[in-house]
């Protein structure tokens, strides 16, 4: 049980383009989804903390005009990183809350922006 | 947020030998801390948690060590394997809301 997937597992876009990501609680509502941006060699770090029904919470730091986060129903959060730039390109993963001290990673997906 | 980006440090264990990976944090008001393992272009992985009224916590071959005084956990991973290898990551979670901070993250590499 518990498990969160995301979709696409990788993306390749030209700069200037506009990507989705969706993730998805498979088996569980989570009212609470979280997600995270990892460059190479580096630790995860918080974009945003995403309610269903209400809009994200972004971290400092974090543009959310440039990050646009959806947070439709209780099993599907979406992050959209518009106008995509080389510098975009990393890691991003989601995770899910079942609980106030449980949250379910998914297994990421790559960014890269030629 | 409450980590910073740096580059991983590096652990290497023989086969069979035990391994401590530290992890020092940043909020004192943080209440609950977890341990992850990341393995290449996956996501991570739960492997032990502590609540911060604990000062020990064991597993199955694990065990994390709560040092509030200095802000220090540890995390001890007993007869170390090969399929131990991996990026270890601690993250905390400050009291105020339920969001998990990581932090710098070591990298295990076991020597058969």
């Amino acid at each position: 049980g518990a498990v969160v997937s995301q979709h696409p597992s990788w993306v390749i876009c030209k700069s200037g383009t506009s990507v989705k990501i969706e993730c998805r609680s498979l088996d569980f509502q989570a009212t609470t989804m979280f997600w995270y941006r990892q460059f190479p060699k580096q630790s995860l770090m918080l974009m945003a903390t995403s309610n269903e029904g209400s809009k994200a919470t972004y971290e400092q730091g974090v543009e959310k005009d440039k990050f646009l986060i959806n947070h439709a129903s209780l099993t599907l959060s979406t992050l959209t990183v518009t106008s995509a730039h080389p510098e975009d390109s990393s890691f991003y993963i989601c995770s899910a809350s079942l609980s106030y001290n449980e949250q379910f990673f998914g297994p990421g997906t790559r960014l890269t922006v030629l | 947020g409450e980590s910073v980006g740096l580059h991983l440090p590096t652990l290497s264990v023989q086969e069979g030998d035990n391994s401590i990976i530290n992890c020092a944090y940043s909020n004192s008001a943080s209440d609950y801390f977890i341990w992850y393992k990341q393995e290449s272009g996956k996501g991570p992985q739960f492997i032990i948690d502590i609540r911060s009224n604990m000062d020990k916590r064991q597993g199955q071959r694990v065990t994390v060590l709560l040092n509030k005084t200095v802000k220090h956990l540890s995390l001890q991973i007993a007869a170390t394997q090969p399929g131990d290898s991996a990026v270890y990551f601690c993250a905390e979670r400050p009291n105020t809301g339920n969001q998990f901070y990581f932090g710098t993250g070591t990298s295990l590499t076991v020597i058969p």
